[in-house]
């Protein structure tokens, strides 16, 4: 079974601190995604990397930033978290061939105070 | 631009009563329709990927089924463990990785 696993299942902030969103997922996939969720917004994807050290810019990057050292992990950095980055944050990986079937996380609520 | 539209946004319905949720899109170049099911405070599971009109799958009391400009998700006699949101998601021809998603159908089972 596909594993995608994520370091916290809520997680409260200060605006303006510096905060770091790990992904983990353990089926050897070379793409991976980071969304928020938000009500009424639906999923809306933030960046992906298909593979190490590569990165592109999703539909809403302002704010964020990413980093994928190894093809396992995928971590989303809130450089100076501010109140309206409080939303659910999921990540997914797929495999580049075939279906690019996207696996998710059980997600991470983040409220910035 | 991709656009995917679920309706309706909330379906209720008394157990064992049938019904059908909505997925239409507009894209170029289908490459898969995928659904999920989400329960509240989780992420998206996924249940079935579609790639071609005419494709139908099925998986216990749930079947994806596909046509050229929308998709169905037929629920058969339901039962309160199936209320989630459903959502759907499409991937076009210009694009290996990414998903278009629509922003999903509350669905309600009351026993």
């Amino acid at each position: 079974d596909v594993k995608v696993t994520q370091s916290s299942r809520y997680l409260v902030k200060r605006t303006g601190e510096k905060v770091f969103l790990e992904c983990v997922q353990d089926m050897d996939h070379e793409n991976m995604f980071w969304y928020r969720q938000d009500p009424g917004l639906g999923l809306r994807l933030i960046y992906f990397s298909y593979d190490v050290k590569m990165k592109e810019k999703g539909d809403i990057p302002e704010g964020y930033s990413v980093s994928r050292e190894k093809k396992e992990r995928f971590s989303l950095i809130l450089e100076s978290a501010s109140t309206n980055q409080t939303s659910m944050y999921l990540c997914a990986s797929s495999p580049q061939r075939g279906s690019s079937t996207q696996y998710f996380g059980p997600g991470t609520r983040l409220t910035v105070l | 631009e991709d656009q995917v539209t679920q309706s309706p946004e909330a379906l209720r319905l008394q157990e064992g009563e049938s019904s059908s949720l909505n997925c239409s899109y507009t894209v170029s170049g289908l490459r898969g329709l995928f659904w999920y099911r989400q329960d509240p405070g989780k992420g998206p599971e996924f249940l079935f990927t579609l790639y071609s009109a005419g494709e139908e799958k099925e998986k216990e009391r749930l079947k994806a089924t596909l046509t050229k400009k929308e998709s169905f998700l037929h629920i058969t006699a339901p039962k309160p463990e199936d209320s989630a949101t459903y959502l759907c998601a499409v991937r076009h021809g210009g694009s290996n990785y990414k998903l278009t998603f629509g922003k999903g159908t509350l669905l309600t089972v009351n026993p």
